[in-house]
This record gives structure tokens, sequence and C-alpha cells, in this order.
């Protein structure tokens, strides 16, 4: 059966701080990958997609960026974070455009 | 570029209570899905409607596509504590999904 794994679970981090996200799944073969954000109590904002190793799409331009290195893991990352990009990040995967499954998250504040 | 929009934003209801959430699009839609995340949790799927006038259940949960294809609606009959969290509704580009806003739903006990 396929899972799908990220962390960390939590984060605190300063603003101005780097950040790196990570994001495997398992049990499945070129898998459509997603990072989603959630700010407190609000709906989710797709942030970056990829269809293959190398091919991210970005849905909005900020100072996160994201890369696929290999064919199941999925990173999210930020050369310096604002207050702003405090949220949920959820990475998601699915068979082509299918069923969404979402990992646990990782709790992002930037004090 | 594509929207969707679901109402209502929040309700509170009394436990036993019926509930329903509606999502609505301007375009006619190839799917529809419908998900739902647990406080403190991650969206978790729940059923993808396809058909025009589709209805499928589960157990107390009731989720239908127009006619038109163009709106859908989840409810949930007899609500129970269990089923408090927010409920969204995506429908599906190319490669990607549109989320609508979500419902959140609470149930007072």
């Amino acid at each position: 059966s396929q899972t799908i794994h990220q962390w960390p679970a939590t984060l605190v981090q300063p603003v101005g701080s780097p950040l790196s996200l990570e994001c495997t799944v398992e049990g499945t073969s070129n898998p459509n990958l997603y990072w989603y954000r959630q700010a407190a109590g609000r709906g989710l904002q797709l942030l970056f997609y990829s269809v293959g190793i190398g091919q991210i799409s970005s849905e909005v331009p900020q100072n996160l960026s994201a890369s696929r290195p290999q064919d199941r893991q999925f990173i999210l990352s930020s050369k310096k974070l604002l207050l702003s990009d405090s949220g949920f990040y959820l990475c998601a995967w699915s068979e082509a455009v299918d069923t969404q499954y979402f990992g646990p998250g990782t709790r992002l504040t930037v004090l | 570029g594509q929207q969707v929009m679901q109402i209502p934003q929040y309700q509170h209801v009394q436990e036993g209570e019926d509930f329903t959430t509606y999502c609505n699009s301007s375009t006619t839609l190839s799917n529809i899905q419908w998900y739902k995340q647990r406080p403190g949790g991650h969206p978790v799927f729940l059923i993808q409607l396809v058909k025009s006038g589709e209805v499928k259940k589960q157990k107390r949960l009731t989720f239908q596509f127009g006619e038109a294809k163009k709106n859908s609606s989840l409810h949930i009959t007899a609500t129970q504590t269990t089923d408090v969290g927010t409920y969204f509704c995506a429908i599906s580009g190319t490669y990607k999904y549109i989320f609508g806003t979500g419902t959140r739903l609470k149930v007072l006990a």
C-alpha cells in the first residue's frame, strides 16, 4: 500500500532563516506531487506541483521554491523566511489527476 | 481561472441535526471530489462524483452532483460529534486541483 511521509511535524523558525521541508511517497511510481499551504482556519492554497522528476510548476510567486530530485521525493525550500510564511504545509500525491492523498503536514511558525 | 465557491463558511449544529454544504462553479465540471479535515489533521478523501445527477451515499453522508455538473452538495443526516471538521470540495484541472474554501462544521453535544 502507498504511504506518504512529511517531516518535520512542527517547526519554529526565526524570520530570515532558511527552510527545507521534505515529503516522500512509498508504494507508487511516478506520482503527481503537490505542496499546499493552509493558514489557520483557512482553505488550501496550492503552491507547487510536479508531474515528474525535475518538473516543477509554481502557482504562487513568492519566496518559496520546490524541487523533485527523485521520483518520490518532493522538497519545499526557502532561503529567507517571512512572517507570512507561517502555516500548515501539506504534501499530497495522486496518480494522474485523481484522488489526492495528503501527508500529515508540517506546522511552521515563523517568529 | 477556474474557481469553486463553497457555502456556508461555518455551520454550528446541535447533535442530531442535519447539515449541508454546497459547492458551486461557473463552468461545467468533469468531476468533483469531497474531502474532510478533522481539527489538527490533514484532508482525507471522501468521494468523487463524475456523472450528471449522480448521488452517492456513505452511511449518514449523501453526496450529489448537479444535473448541469456545475454544483454539488454534501448532506449529513443526524450529525454526531465525530462529524466535526472542515469539509472541502475540489475540482480537477490539468494536473492540479482547485479546492473550495471549505465549510467548518461544529457539532454541539
